[in-house]
């Protein structure tokens, strides 16, 4: 199975303020996707994570307060800017496996924006 | 617009008791199936999944979905709840390349 990490494991954050969260996957992942986990919530998709280009966004999602990178395979970055309360949540990191098309989870980046 | 609906929000069942999550979508075409299980505290977990074939999977922990094209439907089932199966459920269906998750269903197993 892939492995995912994420750094940090959570943070807290003052407003204002931006916290970019580091996601490393193993080479078995083909595709990355950035998701966000409200307090008691469902997951919502972000984004999908571009190799090379810009990410492909999620409707009510902007680039400019969520700018992602993803400079290789096995590397992204979601960055979470000008950070409100309202941003409180888990984000986590997918990726979808190229062999055996299995998706899998960070263990996620738990931000308390205060 | 497409979406993934889980009716169930909260269920409350005393141990021993059967369970059924519903889950239903409106995506067309080819979809893979998940349904995932998130303990208190605690990241995702798969339970099953479908991506073809046998309409009937089996997946971990003793749960089990059913896989309905025509009622574009993917509920979970479990013969006998035990309190550790207290948990949110997540039904997940990826149309294209993404996931897309429905609402979760909170499921309180009384002792």
């Amino acid at each position: 199975s892939a492995v995912i990490s994420q750094k940090p494991s959570r943070d807290i954050c003052q407003r204002g303020t931006s916290l970019t969260i580091q996601c490393q996957v193993d080479s078995q992942v083909t595709m990355m996707f950035w998701y966000r986990q409200q307090p008691g919530q469902s997951l919502t998709l972000i984004a999908t994570a571009n190799q090379g280009s810009e990410a492909t966004y999620e409707s009510g999602f902007v680039i400019d307060k969520f700018p992602i990178s993803r400079p290789n395979l096995t590397f992204s970055t979601l960055t979470v800017s000008n950070m409100s309360p309202e941003d409180s949540s888990i984000y986590l990191c997918s990726g979808t496996s190229g062999r055996d098309y299995e998706q899998y989870f960070g263990p996620g980046t738990r931000l308390t924006v205060t | 617009a497409q979406s993934v609906s889980q009716h169930n929000h909260h269920v409350i069942l005393s141990e021993a008791a059967s369970l059924e999550l519903g889950c239903n979508y409106s995506y067309g075409g080819t979809v893979n199936l998940f349904w995932y299980v998130q303990y208190p505290g605690q990241h995702l977990q798969l339970l099953l999944k479908y991506f073809s074939g046998d309409p009937l999977v089996k997946g971990i922990k003793g749960f089990e979905a059913e896989f309905i094209k025509s009622k574009f439907s993917f509920n979970l089932r479990k013969p006998s709840v035990q309190w550790s199966d207290t948990a949110e459920y997540f039904c997940a269906v990826r149309p294209n390349n993404d996931m897309r998750f429905g609402a979760g269903t909170r499921l309180t197993v009384k002792p």
